[in-house]
């Protein structure tokens, strides 16, 4: 596609409920990022996909949240058992290759935890 | 990873000439400088990237002194929508994960 694209742009759950968040990177980009920003906050790393390599989870805040990246493009952020803090904007980021390339992100999926 | 400082925010006028300096004491020799903008309710946008010297694009030019310590993002005659966050990013290597602050909010005002 044109850009990254993620879905849906907004959710609204209840707290307890598990929710899936899914994003489609730029066709042919192997890195694909996770963050998440909470309102006036910067954004803060939760899980990078490169190539077919094993992901870099170190950013997952609890065992509550997983993310896989099924055959090397489309990316699903699953969150277990929502809470409230776990409102907050979640935005996806490809990039082509090499690390110095530049980051396209979506525009991000606005999950709201009532 | 290099730790980036800048400033939390800033104000301007439309058609003045903003620049942000972004302090990065501990740069590796092969990271890169690279600056997003991000406008509310949508993700970072690429600005510009640079290594050393003086980068210009159509959008913006980014100043990096011989030591690298610090870079400066200068913005030429501002409009309104301008106002966006900055940020940015020092970094690169096989396991790079950019890493974003909070950025600078820059308000340019009528």
């Amino acid at each position: 596609g044109a850009g990254v694209s993620q879905s849906p742009s907004n959710k609204v759950t209840e707290k307890g409920k598990d929710v899936e968040l899914r994003c489609d990177p730029i066709s042919g980009h192997t890195a694909l990022y996770w963050y998440r920003q909470s309102l006036g906050q910067g954004l803060e790393f939760l899980i990078y996909f490169q190539g077919n390599s094993a992901p870099d989870k170190s950013g997952l805040p609890s065992d509550r949240f997983s993310a896989e990246r099924t055959g090397g493009s489309v990316s699903t952020l699953t969150i277990q058992r929502t809470q409230q803090e776990d409102s907050a904007v979640y935005l996806c980021a490809s990039r082509a290759g090499q690390t110095n390339e530049k980051l396209f992100f979506g525009s991000g999926t606005q999950l709201s935890v009532l | 990873l290099a730790k980036t400082t800048q400033p939390i925010s800033m104000d301007s006028y439309e058609g003045q000439e903003v620049n942000i300096t972004c302090s990065h004491n501990n740069i590796a020799t092969n990271d890169y400088i690279t600056w997003y903008q991000q406008f509310p309710s949508q993700g970072p946008r690429f600005i510009i990237q640079g290594y050393k010297t003086k980068v210009t694009n159509e959008v913006a030019s980014l100043f990096i002194p011989a030591d690298r310590k610090s870079s400066t993002l200068s913005l030429p005659r501002v409009s309104l929508s301008d106002t966006a966050v900055y940020y940015c990013l020092v970094g690169t290597g096989g396991s790079y994960i950019p890493t974003f602050g909070r950025g600078t909010s820059l308000i340019v005002h009528p």
